[in-house]
């Protein structure tokens, strides 16, 4: 079966710009968490939807957005871009639900660079 | 709140030799433990997981990994290093309840295989 889809895999943008970035989760998978990737600060969580509700949600500036489509698909978006989000956006999905540990399934990620 | 400790950033092993990454971990519930596994220019890949079940944990391409709770320590290992090997390992710990999908990175281990 597919696996997560993220994209766009590459993107560009300038400091003061806005990005939205796509995830679409294993079929059948309610449960979509977005990471951000840096060389620095390594693997960071910044947010976890499930059903369309944000449940969790790590610490990052408001500019750091998300949403959860009926369908399961999540977007996430940042806002007045700096510098320092130049990362790699990783998107996970999982079973969500039920007692255990769900096992999260990642995406290739979506690189960002900003200028 | 649940933290994860890898050290050693870069990690080289000769071929067929042992491979022994080293994760501690903090938790002030009884955690879950992952280790994941990440080659260039995609997404982490599960290797294997910790849910209570069994302390000794044997994963996809011949990793294992022990649970330790007197030591709070979950190290990978693997008897006979392989040139494929070479990737960024990452040791998570979460606390989730089945309603919790948070995960807290280690900062990972660049592994090395020297021919």
């Amino acid at each position: 079966k597919a696996g997560v889809t993220q994209t766009p895999r590459y993107l560009i943008k300038t400091r003061g710009q806005q990005v939205t970035l796509s995830c679409s989760p294993i079929s059948g998978h309610r449960s979509v968490s977005w990471y951000q990737q840096t060389p620095g600060q390594g693997l960071q969580f910044l947010f976890e939807y499930f059903s369309e509700t944000q449940r969790n949600k790590g610490n990052f500036p408001g500019r750091f957005s998300g949403r959860q489509f009926s369908n399961s698909r999540s977007e996430m978006n940042v806002s007045t871009l700096e510098l320092g989000d130049s990362a790699l956006y990783l998107c996970a999905s999982s079973l969500g639900g039920g007692a255990g540990a769900n096992v999260l399934t990642f995406g290739a990620g979506s690189r960002l660079t900003v200028l | 709140a649940q933290s994860v400790t890898q050290l050693g950033s870069h990690v080289s092993v000769s071929e067929g030799a042992l491979v022994l990454l080293r994760c501690n971990y903090s938790s002030s519930v009884p955690p879950y433990l992952f280790w994941y596994v990440q080659y260039p220019n995609q997404g982490l890949q599960l290797l294997l997981k910790y849910t209570s079940a069994a302390t000794l944990v044997k994963g996809i391409n011949g990793f294992e990994a022990e649970f330790k709770k007197s030591e709070t320590s979950f190290h990978l290992t693997k008897p006979s290093a392989h040139m494929s090997d070479a990737a960024e390992y990452f040791c998570a710990v979460s606390e989730g309840d089945g309603g919790n999908n948070r995960l807290a990175f280690g900062k990972g281990n660049q592994v090395v295989v020297i021919p």
